[in-house]
């Protein structure tokens, strides 16, 4: 079975750092684009970015560019999504989700076939 | 920047016709995709590249693309359809979602 399992939840204070996971399994972890998506909580869908294991090639969205770092662990199939410093604004649920079609060029043709469970982060102090 | 827009909210009887729109201008040269979130999990993929439906999800799930809108219909909703549906386009190597909408069955 195709799945990606993130990692629990998070109670951090501002200022703290961050790195939450999404584990990949049943499929070849590096051939498939990995992106990470924010829901703040009674909001929608917003993109942060995208990854492709095979050869780090990573797209942030604009509104997230600078703020986060998305990278991978190839050998134990693994993605991260990480914090330097936390806001109280970054409170959310965060989800990560595999492109569905198993090539290095990112193509529109394409969506989100597979999402993780979802990690929910809460920063209060 | 561009824009996707949905309407906030949209009501079904059950066994009639959901549907629901996403505009954007010239939305149609575009792959516009669909997913379905129910309260408290993750979303699913209902539609991909305008008009198809991964494995695994009903025929009752349909989608459309032309002009400046796209749409997904739901043919004989079920109270289990209850969910919020997004549409999403690629730009830019960045992906676009719209705002969401709630599907209310009753």
């Amino acid at each position: 079975e195709v799945q990606l399992v993130q990692s629990g939840a998070e109670v951090k204070k501002p200022g703290e750092s961050l790195k939450i996971s999404c584990k990949g399994s049943g499929y070849s972890f590096s051939n498939y684009w990995i992106g990470w998506v924010r829901q703040m909580p009674g909001k929608g869908l917003e993109w942060m970015g995208i990854i492709y294991p095979g050869d780090s090639d990573t797209r942030y969205s604009p509104s997230f560019q600078g703020q986060v770092t998305i990278s991978t662990d190839n050998s134990i199939s693994t993605a991260y999504l990480q914090w330097s410093s936390l806001k109280a604004s970054d409170t959310a649920m965060y989800y990560c989700a595999r492109k569905s079609d198993a090539t290095s060029s990112l193509s529109y043709n394409y969506g989100m076939d597979v999402w993780g469970q979802g990690t929910p982060v809460t920063v209060s102090s | 920047s561009y824009e996707l827009t949905q309407p906030p909210s949209v009501s079904v009887a059950p066994g009639q016709t959901a549907t629901i729109t996403c505009g954007g201008k010239n939305i149609g040269t575009r792959n516009v995709h669909w997913y379905q979130q129910k309260p408290g999990q993750a979303p699913v993929l209902v539609i991909y590249g305008d008009t198809k439906r991964p494995s695994g999800i009903p025929e009752r799930f349909s989608g459309s693309n032309s002009g400046n809108t796209a749409t997904l219909t739901i043919s004989r909703a079920q109270a289990g359809d209850e969910a919020d549906y997004y549409c999403q386009v690629w730009d830019s190597s960045s992906v676009l979602f719209g705002g969401g909408t709630k599907l209310t069955v009753l």
